[in-house]
């Protein structure tokens, strides 16, 4: 079954400073990948996804990740950090028939000011 | 465009009792999840759909019941809540018919079980 592991559960930058949130996946086949952004008390909203047409992803607000089959990673950065960027952010992977999304156990941004 | 819309926001229930979280979406979509959210543990899937009348178990299904009666609606139902059952759940609705879409989420529904 595919897995994701968010390699950790809080990172802090100070503002204007680069982000690196990292996350492994598993899988027997070259699966579909997603970053979403919650911010405190509210929904999820989706900040990039990688379906195979190209391994380095832009997302919005700045952000990109970069899809490398030989380390099964998928981090996700930014250069430059901004107060807004302050959040909870989840590494999700979809199953090989599509149907299912597997969600990390997410990592909390902090950003100092 | 609503998108994806839970009812209700809050609920406090005791334990034993009975409800039903709605979800709806207006975007005609074919697969539909339920969520749920505790600290350190991520949005673990309860159960889902991947189109009116059909169902499926997910990572934690126990304790709860669901419908797919109509597309653009994902019943979750507690029958006999337990304090274990206190979390946030989140509802979220996908295009299934294209390759490798986004799913997009409700605002979420805080239940507390006392």
């Amino acid at each position: 079954a595919q897995s994701v592991t968010q390699l950790d559960s809080h990172v802090s930058v100070s503002e204007g400073t680069p982000v690196l949130l990292r996350c492994n996946y598993s899988s027997s086949y070259s699966p579909s990948l997603f970053w979403y952004v919650q911010h405190p008390n509210k929904g999820l909203q989706l900040l990039l996804k990688y379906t195979s047409a190209a391994t380095l992803v832009k997302g919005i607000n700045g952000f990109e990740a970069e899809f490398k089959k030989s380390e099964t990673s998928f981090h996700l950065t930014k250069p430059s950090a901004h107060m807004s960027d302050a959040a909870e952010y989840f590494c999700v992977v979809a199953n090989f028939g599509n149907e299912k999304l597997t969600f990390g156990t997410g990592t909390r941004l902090t950003i100092i000011p | 465009n609503a998108g994806v819309t839970q009812t209700p926001k809050f609920r406090v229930l005791k334990t034993g009792q009975s409800m039903t979280l709605l979800c709806a979406q207006d975007m005609n979509h074919e697969y539909m999840y339920w969520y749920r959210q505790d600290p350190g543990m991520g949005l673990r899937l309860i159960h889902y759909s991947v189109g009116e009348g059909t169902t499926a178990k997910g990572e934690v299904p126990d304790g709860y019941n669901v419908s797919r009666l109509k597309k653009q609606n994902f019943l979750l139902g507690l029958e006999s809540a337990a304090p274990s059952q206190t979390s946030v759940y989140f509802c979220a609705s996908r295009d299934g018919r294209a390759g490798n879409t986004e799913a997009f989420f409700g605002q979420g529904t805080r239940l507390t079980v006392v």
